[in-house]
């Protein structure tokens, strides 16, 4: 089974409120990483946290890491109808090279 | 910026074809992916390449094969396509550091209809 397990599968909000979109994962990381993919395209790296970090942000994004419940989140705040995009988290193992992705969260921010 | 492009937005192929489905990055990176994209399961690893010449397969490798012949350009190959191999395919490319750059640059992607 897959290491990283986003949820909810799909979120609807308005414009202007905030997105909250939660990962699991399975065993010990090295890293954590957001990616976002717009409807079609290839994915974008939104940003990285490491399993020594407990929060980052960049801009209106914002990321946590719980290693003991092995969970993220990434809250996007004042979302705008562009932020609409499936969002992916993707783990690195210390003993891997690879990344494995979750399934996806679909955001769709409504104007 | 990174740009790591692929040869085809969409493609249309017909069971038993051989297809190539090209990927090149223009920023040197030693590191280079292919990977499959099917609704509900994500990505999954089809095969890496560390360096020319080098390549590892991933999750999923039955079925396809690579070719890494210059650093730039990565190359998947479907033998004979079947109809399961219709998907998104995404060519993704990274430099060697993995301390300092562990960020993954994807290619547009390919879709391929295999019929």
């Amino acid at each position: 089974s897959q290491q990283g397990e986003e949820d909810p599968q799909a979120l609807s909000i308005q414009e202007g409120e905030n997105a909250t979109m939660n990962c699991s994962y399975k065993t010990s990381i090295n890293n954590l990483q957001w990616y976002r993919q717009n409807s079609g395209r290839g994915l974008v790296h939104l940003i990285l946290i490491r399993s020594n970090e407990r929060e980052k942000h960049s801009g209106r994004l914002r990321v946590t890491l719980d290693t003991s419940k092995k969970s993220s989140s990434l809250l996007i705040t004042a979302s705008r109808a562009a932020d609409t995009a499936s969002y992916f988290c993707a783990t690195r193992m210390d003993s891997s090279y690879k990344l494995i992705f979750g399934s996806g969260t679909r955001l769709l921010v409504r104007p | 910026d990174v740009k790591v492009t692929q040869s085809s937005r969409y493609l249309v192929k017909r069971t038993g074809e051989k297809v190539f489905l090209e990927c090149v990055q223009d920023m040197d990176h030693e590191n280079m992916f292919w990977y499959r994209q099917d609704p509900g399961l994500g990505l999954r690893l089809i095969y890496f390449s560390y360096d020319v010449k080098m390549k590892e397969k991933g999750d999923i490798p039955e079925g396809y094969s690579v070719s890494r012949e210059k650093k730039e350009r990565f190359s998947l190959i479907l033998e004979s396509a079947s109809t399961n191999q219709t998907s998104m395919y995404l060519c993704a490319s990274r430099p060697l550091d993995r301390v300092l750059q562990e960020t993954q640059y994807f290619g547009p992607g390919t879709r391929l209809l295999v019929l």
